[in-house]
């Protein structure tokens, strides 16, 4: 089963817009993550929430997380072409083990 | 930087054949896994690996085994390929332990093809 659903499955904007992609999770965690994934490569990791942040920044990246919704989302300003790719969520297992449960993620396409 | 190699880009195989995916790591990290990747089903892990010679079970580990040898390489082993094993192989490697360093860095993937 998944614990981590993105929404939506797919964004298209025009280059400079911000983007937003959200996670919703079922059990606890420890922390969530989001990757990048270009088209027909491996996922590459952006950012790194704990469960006791509630927002987090990097350059153009901005993660919020709402434990007692349980969701989080990802926020990417003044997107560029580059930005087009898929965009993951994932989520520490509830069993506390060191793997981690990722989402079916939301394709990104930032038009020139 | 990390650096998570697979031993293939592409592959096509025939179905019934036995199948070896490689990966290498070099950061002397203590876990390994093995992920699936299909349209609309996102990631699914299939195994990993938390020590040398140590492997637990994902959530698909049917039709696939592991090997574990040495601590930076993890082999993915399609004991009988079978076509509904088509799919795009992600692996990956990160620290041990709980906390902040459980980032994930993924290698490039293979897509696998069983005719």
């Amino acid at each position: 089963s998944q614990q981590g659903e993105e929404d939506p499955q797919a964004l298209s904007i025009q280059e400079g817009e911000n983007a937003t992609m959200n996670c919703s999770y079922k059990t606890s965690i420890n922390n969530l993550q989001w990757y990048r994934q270009n088209s027909g490569r491996g996922l590459v990791h952006l950012i790194l929430i704990r469960s006791n942040e509630r927002e987090k920044h990097s350059g153009r990246l901005r993660v919020t997380l709402d434990t007692s919704k349980k969701s989080s989302s990802l926020l990417i300003t003044a997107s560029r072409a580059a930005d087009t790719a898929s965009y993951f969520c994932a989520t520490d297992a509830p069993s506390g083990t060191y793997k981690y449960i990722f989402g079916t993620g939301t394709r990104l396409k930032v038009l020139a | 930087d990390v650096k998570v190699t697979q031993s293939s880009r592409y592959l096509v195989k025939r179905t019934g054949e036995k199948v070896f995916l490689e990966c290498v790591q070099d950061m002397d990290h203590e876990n390994m896994f093995w992920y699936r990747q299909d349209p609309g089903l996102g990631l699914r892990l299939i195994y990993f690996s938390y020590d040398v010679k140590m492997k637990e079970k994902g959530d698909i580990p049917e039709g696939y085994s592991v090997s574990r040898e040495k601590k930076e390489r993890f082999s993915l082993i399609l004991e009988s390929a079978s076509t509904n094993q088509t799919s795009m192989y992600l692996c990956a490697s990160s620290f041990g332990g709980f906390g902040i360093y459980n980032e994930q860095f993924f290698g490039p993937g293979t897509r696998l093809t069983v005719l």
